[in-house]
């Protein structure tokens, strides 16, 4: 069964870097019927699709994050991970890893995701 | 980037009824809509893709419809385990949506 673990610091001082890793078991990083992505949750409110990789280390991001946000993966290690730089409080959240199914090309959805941990931005 | 709102925002139910959520894209999307469920402190869970089809251990009772910019979460038969937040996904373009949520309580 695939599991995804995100692990990092709960607490991140503003305008420094967050940096988050979500280790996978059960199932090799290096399929190229799935993207690796991050998202997203501020506290009671909606979900926020931050970005993806492929195993191959291609990457897409959501616009809004752009100019910050780096997701790289390591094969090697059966991980991915996540840095957001020049943090502010409004980047509080509960950030969840997530593998998205990608093939057959006509269905694109999140199917396993951890269990979430939450960061929140303050000196 | 295209906008997507969930109706209700919460909606308030018995056991054993049926209820139906909307949820409507800003443009058109195809059948490119998933449907999640969250409940309190937990991660989502994905109960259909591509607008009707039930993801793999997904109960029946959960049927999902639509195409275009409008689209419906059907769940019959509520048990005690579907009050939770619904969220629908659209996943047809760059950046991946999604919509407010659909909180679902018992009434």
């Amino acid at each position: 069964q695939l599991q995804l673990q995100e692990s990092g610091p709960g607490l991140v001082k503003p305008s420094e870097t967050l940096s988050l890793t979500c280790s996978v078991s059960g199932a090799s990083i290096s399929s190229n019927n799935y993207f690796w992505a991050w998202l997203r949750q501020p506290t009671g409110k909606g979900l926020e699709w931050i970005g993806n990789a492929y195993y191959n280390g291609d990457t897409y991001y959501n616009p809004s994050l752009k100019s910050r946000v780096t997701i790289s993966v390591d094969t090697s290690k059966n991980q991915f991970s996540l840095k957001l730089t020049s943090v502010t409080p409004a980047d509080t959240a509960i950030y969840f890893c997530a593998r998205r199914h990608i093939i057959p090309a006509t269905v694109d959805y999140f199917d396993y995701w951890g269990q979430g941990i939450l960061v929140t931005v303050s000196s | 980037d295209i906008q997507m709102t969930q109706s209700p925002s919460s909606l308030s139910a018995s056991i054993g009824d049926r209820v139906t959520l909307t949820c409507r894209a800003s443009q058109s999307i195809g059948s490119d809509l998933n449907w999640y469920q969250q409940r309190p402190g937990k991660a989502p869970k994905l109960l259909l893709y591509a607008a009707s089809t039930l993801q793999s251990g997904v109960p029946s009772r959960f049927s999902g419809g639509g195409s275009g910019t409008d689209f419906i979460l059907t769940i019959t038969s509520l048990q005690p385990g579907d009050f939770a937040t619904y969220f629908c996904q659209q996943s047809y373009s760059n950046p991946y949506s999604f919509g407010q949520g659909t909180k679902l309580e018992i009434k």
